[in-house]
């Protein structure tokens, strides 16, 4: 049983739409992190949000915590081919654990 | 900029086999991880190092060992490989603990196939 749950897991859509990808657990996590990960490299950091109901922009990616710090979701404003790629969010617990979902592969077409 | 930096990149073992895959920090980090990464699963925590001296299990141990053998560098060891431990193994570090939500740098990655 996955701790943190993404969905969908697989995103196919044209260039162009608007598109979120949710991060769901039952678990409270003190802080919960976005990565974006290229085919042949490790993930790497986009956001960090910390407090309930945060809400971070980075250019046309939003990215928003949940009021109980047990969900967040990545929104995608007029996606571009360059967009392409594995999405993965995380949620930090205690004891030095970064808990990883099982990631969104998401496919802008031109 | 060399950041994180993991060998070897690929390495086919046959089962029961031993290697070790070392990792390297440039970056001053208290804190290294190596994590496992398997289709439909996400990244899951092998073993962690706090800080220099100190290593911890994480999700999924069993099978491997780890040394902290400096600050800079922290090996994986797997004394008797198995084709359940085909994956991508990768190597991360963070200047502390992740508890905090601190940014954490992963490398490369290193692609094990057991056979």
């Amino acid at each position: 049983t996955q701790l943190l749950e993404q969905s969908p897991q697989f995103l196919s859509i044209q260039e162009g739409e608007n598109l979120t990808v949710y991060c769901n657990s039952s678990s409270v996590f003190s802080s919960l992190q976005w990565y974006r990960q290229e085919p042949g490299e490790g993930p790497v950091l986009l956001v960090t949000v910390v407090t309930g109901g945060e809400v971070k922009k980075l250019k046309r990616l939003t990215f928003q915590f949940g009021d109980a710090r047990k969900d967040s979701s990545l929104h995608i404003t007029a996606a571009q081919p360059g967009d392409t790629g594995l999405y993965l969010c995380a949620g930090a617990m205690r004891a030095q654990k970064l808990v990883f979902g099982q990631g969104t592969r998401l496919t802008i077409n031109p | 900029n060399a950041g994180v930096t993991q060998t070897p990149k690929f390495q086919v073992l046959k089962t029961g086999q031993s290697m070790t895959l070392q990792c390297a920090q440039d970056m001053n980090h208290n804190s290294m991880y190596w994590y496992r990464q398997d289709p439909g699963m996400g990244l899951r925590l092998i073993y962690y190092s706090a800080s220099e001296g100190t290593t911890d299990k994480g999700e999924v141990p069993n099978g491997y060992n780890v040394s902290r053998l400096n600050k800079r560098e922290f090996s994986l060891r797997l004394e008797s490989a198995a084709p359940s431990q085909t994956s991508v193994y990768f190597c991360a570090s963070s200047p502390q603990g992740l508890f905090s939500g601190n940014t954490i740098y992963f490398g490369e990655g290193s692609w094990l196939t057991v056979v």
